[in-house]
């Protein structure tokens, strides 16, 4: 069975001090794994798709990457901007279109 | 291009009565998605369309439960005979399908909440 598990479920951390968001998967032929960032009331907001083991990507302060069974959301020196739910998500097996999400990191950042 | 939009963003609604929402993808997106989120969840796959054509629709999907979209373009949930379980956030999502998958965008979705 599809399954994506996120870790830790919550996170606190002081402006400044790096950390690393972890989601752990099951899926048969990974296909595509994504990074969205959720803030309160609204939709996940698209942040990176990786397809591959051994992918990096970058987008101001967040690097994901991307092993067989896992992937990381490195922060470095966040902000208390950064203060969202981030969201993992998986393409199902076989020919699906549909996502499978982990149930999310929200991460608090203080000033 | 606006993004994907969702209306209405909230919506209260009393035990048994029927509610349907709409979503407008980005323009040129041929995929066009409908997932449920519940507080301190992630969201939870409901159905998917590519162009006019329902392609998978989730098992967890009760009968009251459709979704429509004519012309390829935008989309409509319904939902039949509201139950107090269905108080969630309902999120639609686009995405461009040429062969590989591409990102899907999500909208800012529609709050139900029935009472």
């Amino acid at each position: 069975e599809d399954q994506v598990t996120q870790s830790p479920e919550a996170l606190r951390l002081q402006e400044g001090e790096s950390s690393s968001l972890n989601c752990s998967y099951t899926v048969s032929g990974l296909r595509g794994l994504f990074w969205y960032r959720q803030d309160p009331g609204k939709g996940p907001e698209f942040l990176f798709t990786l397809y591959s083991a051994g992918e990096e990507k970058e987008k101001e302060r967040l690097k994901a990457t991307l092993t067989k069974k896992e992937s990381f959301l490195h922060i470095t020196a966040p902000k208390p901007e950064d203060s969202a739910t981030y969201l993992c998500a998986v393409l199902g097996s076989g020919n699906t279109g549909k996502l499978i999400f982990g149930q999310g990191t929200t991460l608090q950042v203080k000033p | 291009d606006t993004g994907v939009s969702q209306d209405p963003r909230h919506k209260i609604t009393k035990r048994g009565q029927n509610v349907t929402f709409r979503c407008d993808p980005i323009s040129e997106h041929n995929r066009l998605y409908w997932y449920r989120q519940t507080l301190g969840q992630g969201p939870e796959f409901l159905t998917y369309f590519q162009n006019e054509a329902q392609l998978e629709k989730s098992r967890l999907l009760s009968d009251r439960f459709s979704a429509e979209r004519p012309k390829g373009s935008f989309s409509t949930l319904e939902i039949q005979r509201t139950e107090q379980g269905d108080s969630a956030m309902y999120l639609c999502a686009s995405s461009l399908a040429q062969g590989v998958y591409t990102e899907a965008f999500f909208g800012q979705g529609t709050r139900l909440t029935v009472v």
